[in-house]
C-alpha cells in the first residue's frame, strides 16, 4: 500500500527547532518529487518546501516558499526510504499541521499521496 | 508570484450542480489540479491535469480550463461533498488557491 505517515510534531518556543519526519511505504521517496504542506489552523494550503529527484536531470533540487527560506531545510534519507523537514527559527506563525505529499510526474505534478499529518505549535 | 483566486464560499441545493471556480491569468496554459479537504483530513486529489479523475473519484467530479478561469464542477452534489476545495498549479513550485468552502443545502 502506497503511504506517508509524518512524526515528529510538538510544542515548541519560538527560535526553537523541530525537525519532522515522513516515512514512505510502497514507493520510494527518492524517485518521485517530494512536498511539505502546512495549513495554520482555520486557514488553507501553503506549500512549504519541494525537493527533486536525485537524477542527472534534476540533481536533487530544492525549493522553499520565501516565507521559511532560510530557516527550514528539506532533506531525505533514501535508506530510510524517508522525508524530512529541519525546522529551525520557528516563529508563532510556524504553527500549522504540517503534510508531506507526493508530486505525480504522470499527472504534471499533482499530489497524489498525503501523509494524515502532524501538528507543529509555536506559541506566543 | 502567480496567484490563484477562488470564492471564500458556494452553495448548493442537494441534488444539483456546484461550481467552483479558479482564476489567474492565463490560467489555461498551466495544468489546473483539485483536491477536497474534509474536516479533520488530509486532502484527497480529485481532478488533475484540468479534467482527469484519479482512480476511484466518481464521475460527478469534472474539470475545465479556459482563458483566465479553471472550473471543477460537481454534478447531484451530495452531502458528502461538503469540504474545502483546493485549486493548484505547478509553476517551478507548487501553487494553491485560498480554498473555497462548499455547503450543501
Amino acid at each position: 500500500e502506497v503511504q506517508l505517515v509524518e512524526s515528529g510534531g510538538g510544542l515548541v518556543q519560538p527560535g526553537e527547532s523541530l525537525r519532522l519526519s515522513c516515512v514512505a511505504s510502497g514507493f520510494s521517496v527518492s524517485s518521485n518529487f517530494m512536498s511539505w504542506v502546512r495549513q495554520a489552523p482555520g486557514k488553507g494550503l501553503e506549500w512549504v518546501s519541494v525537493i527533486y529527484t536525485d537524477d542527472s536531470t534534476y540533481h536533487g533540487s530544492t525549493y522553499y516558499a520565501d516565507s521559511v527560506k532560510g530557516r527550514f531545510t528539506i532533506s531525505r534519507d533514501n535508506a530510510e526510504n524517508t522525508l524530512y523537514l529541519q525546522m529551525n527559527s520557528l516563529r508563532t506563525e510556524d504553527t500549522a499541521f504540517y503534510y508531506c505529499a507526493r508530486h505525480a510526474v504522470s499527472m504534471v505534478y499533482a499530489l497524489d499521496v498525503w501523509g494524515q499529518g502532524t501538528t507543529v505549535t509555536v506559541p506566543s | 508570484s502567480y496567484e490563484l483566486t477562488q470564492p471564500l464560499s458556494v452553495s448548493v441545493a442537494l441534488g444539483q450542480t456546484a461550481t467552483i471556480t479558479c482564476g489567474a491569468d492565463n490560467i489555461e496554459s498551466k495544468s489546473v489540479h483539485w483536491y477536497q479537504q474534509k474536516p479533520g483530513q488530509a486532502p484527497v486529489l480529485v481532478i488533475y491535469r484540468d479534467t482527469k479523475r484519479p482512480s476511484g473519484i466518481p464521475e460527478r467530479f469534472s474539470g475545465s480550463n479556459s482563458g483566465n478561469t479553471a472550473t471543477l464542477t460537481i454534478s447531484r452534489a451530495q452531502g458528502g461533498d461538503e469540504a474545502d476545495y483546493y485549486c493548484q498549479v505547478w509553476d517551478s513550485s507548487t501553487v494553491f488557491g485560498g480554498g473555497t468552502k462548499l455547503t450543501v443545502l
